[in-house]
Formats: C-alpha cells, structure tokens, sequence
C-alpha cells in the first residue's frame, strides 16, 4: 500500500553540526505534492516545506529538502543546526484526490 | 497565528461517555479534516469534508461521527468512549482537497479513564 517511511525515530545533534532526516515514500497513485511538517513542543503541526517537483530544491527557515523521484525521497537537512529546532518532524505526500498521508516522525533534539 | 480554533483544549471523561469536539477555521479553505495523533504521535486521517460533503471517512469505529453545519465549521462526536480513544484530535483546514497545505488547530487532548 502506499506509505512515507521516517526511518528514525529520534535523532540528537549537538548545535551547529548538520542534521538530517530520512523520508521515502511508496505510492501507486499519482503525486502532487511532498511536505515536511513540523511540531514544537505543545503546539500544532505547521508546514516546513512543500514541493511537487522533481529534482527540485526548496528552502525554508534554514532548511531544505530536495525531492528525487528516482528514489522516492524527500530527504530533510540543515547544515547548522539550532537549539529551537528540537522538534517533531513528519514528512507526508499528498496524492490526487486522496487525504494527506504522514510518516511516523522524527523527534529531533539539539543539545549545546 | 491561529486561524483554526479547536475546542475544548482539554477533557477528561469516563468510558461510555459521549464527547464532543469543536472545530472552526477562519481561512475561507473549502476543505476540512479531523486526525488522531496517538500516544506514539502517529497521525492518522479520520475524516475530510470538502465544502460540506464528507469526501474522506477511514476505518474508524462507528462511535466516532464527524458533523458539519458550514464549510467553515467541522465537529466530532465520538459517541461512548474506549480507553483507546485517548489521543490528540488535530483538525486541520485546506484551500482544497488536493495538494493544498493543511492548517492544523493546536489540538484536543482526550482522555478517557
């Protein structure tokens, strides 16, 4: 069935080394668009980035995230990262005229 | 800032209860959701409502029933509560159904003892 992998769970990184997070996707239907998600302690999931073309890199508050549809990836990275990055990450894809399916999330967690 | 508003923030209630949850967006979006977040913080699609029409309604116990009176407004019943059902219910808003950002609500938290 169709599915966003998220292979890690938690991942810690000591502030101002690069960080990064893993998402693949499987899906039989036609995609439209890729998103990372992000959830502060307490708070509601607010979009980190989205895309829906392939090859394609976007950018957002540091970071970025390249959608390679030759490996069905959206891998999310920061090259420095920051104390007020400790955060739940998701990663989903939407498809046509289907709901938004998100992966299982990566809780990050920066430490001085 | 908060344009989803979900209410209540919090509840605490018995098995067998019924309980419902409150949900407006102040987008102008045509399209509304409903996910459970698990105590794993797996997020599951419940239900999505396009312009009032429920367009989306996933393997979910019969107990649960989502109600909308406009397509600004989207409710849920869950008619007598499990111990399962403790979660986070998230409501999110879209511009449309398909490839459009949701904006999610900051949730309520249900717990059922």
């Amino acid at each position: 069935g169709d599915s966003v992998t998220q292979t890690e769970g938690l991942v810690t990184v000591t502030e101002g080394l690069p960080v990064k997070l893993n998402c693949t996707y499987q899906t039989t239907y036609l995609t439209i668009a890729f998103f990372w998600y992000v959830q502060y302690l307490n708070e509601a999931p607010q979009v980190l980035l989205r895309s829906s073309t392939d090859n394609k890199r976007t950018e957002h508050q540091g970071f970025h995230a390249t959608l390679h549809k030759s490996s069905s990836s959206f891998h999310l990275q920061k090259s420095s990262a920051q104390l007020s990055d400790s955060a739940l990450y998701y990663c989903a894809l939407n498809q046509g005229g289907r709901a938004l399916i998100f992966g299982t999330g990566t809780t990050v967690s920066v430490s001085p | 800032e908060t344009a989803v508003f979900q209410t209540p923030n919090y509840h605490v209630t018995q098995v067998g209860n019924e309980v419902s949850f409150n949900c407006k967006q102040t987008l102008g979006h045509d399209t509304m959701y409903w996910y459970k977040q698990d105590s794993k913080k797996l997020l599951k699609i419940m239900f999505s409502y396009n312009n009032k029409q429920l367009i989306v309604n996933e393997t979910v116990p019969r107990r649960f029933s989502p109600q909308s009176s406009d397509k600004a407004h989207l409710n849920l019943r869950i008619k007598s509560v499990e111990p399962e059902d403790s979660a986070v219910y998230l409501c999110a808003s879209s511009l449309s159904f398909s490839g459009n950002t949701l904006y999610f609500g900051e949730g309520s938290r249900l717990i059922v003892v």
